[in-house]
């Protein structure tokens, strides 16, 4: 599987925008950028993924390099909610199914009032 | 909306005994997987079924097993249990193996005594 690279952790203030970060410099032609998050206590959930266009949803937009060698989620405004740790993971798709997810070092976000 | 359960929720066990945790996906989702986290780790996919068959393994112990019912239920059986084998395990399911989000369940937090 294609790696990621995360920040470790990040801080943001309520209701201030919010930009993760993911390297994926080895990202081959048919991997998907996915992200998902794991607050405290819970299982992980899905934000949001894309290949090569930016995408938007009621959670999050990710913006995606021209090179497709990174890409960025952005939280347009943090909540307390938000405080969990994000990962991106790379997912292959042979244009039927998506399998496992391999979940690498996240990163912790951290929002403060 | 009906997510997806796990049971039991939590479990004490002694080195060497058994454990059997159950997993009920999302109505209508036919693929279950299973993802381990230890404390402090990443979450570590176990096994996958997608139609009641094996559709990928990743580090699973040969002390483990794992199968879909029928009714697409699944369960992990865990046999001569290893302290390292305290953890979280979860449970996820999608519809289709060809889906992109995976929906967790809450988790079954094994503790080995």
């Amino acid at each position: 599987d294609a790696k990621t690279t995360q920040p470790n952790s990040m801080e943001s203030n309520e209701e201030e925008p919010v930009h993760l970060p993911c390297n994926h410099s080895t990202i081959s032609g048919t991997d998907y950028i996915h992200w998902y998050r794991q607050l405290p206590s819970q299982g992980p959930e899905y934000v949001i993924h894309g290949l090569t266009s930016n995408v938007n949803n009621r959670m999050a937009s990710l913006a995606i390099a021209e090179d497709r060698k990174s890409s960025t989620l952005i939280l347009h405004r943090a909540t307390l909610r938000d405080a969990a740790v994000y990962y991106c993971i790379l997912r292959d798709s042979d244009g039927t199914s998506y399998g496992k997810l391999t979940f690498g070092q996240g990163t912790i976000l951290t929002v403060h009032p | 909306a009906a997510g997806v359960i796990q049971s039991p929720r939590h479990l004490i066990k002694e080195k060497r005994e058994t454990a059997t945790l159950k997993c009920y996906p999302i109505p209508r989702h036919d693929t279950v997987y299973w993802y381990q986290q230890g404390p402090g780790q990443d979450p570590q996919f176990l096994i996958s079924f997608y139609e009641k068959m094996q559709s990928d393994k990743g580090s699973i112990p040969d002390r483990f097993s794992a199968q879909q019912f029928s009714d697409y239920h699944s369960e992990l059986n865990m046999s001569s249990l290893e302290l390292g084998d305290s953890a979280l395990y979860f449970c996820a399911s999608s519809l289709g193996s060809g889906s992109y989000e995976q929906y967790f369940g809450p988790g079954t937090r094994l503790t080995v005594t």
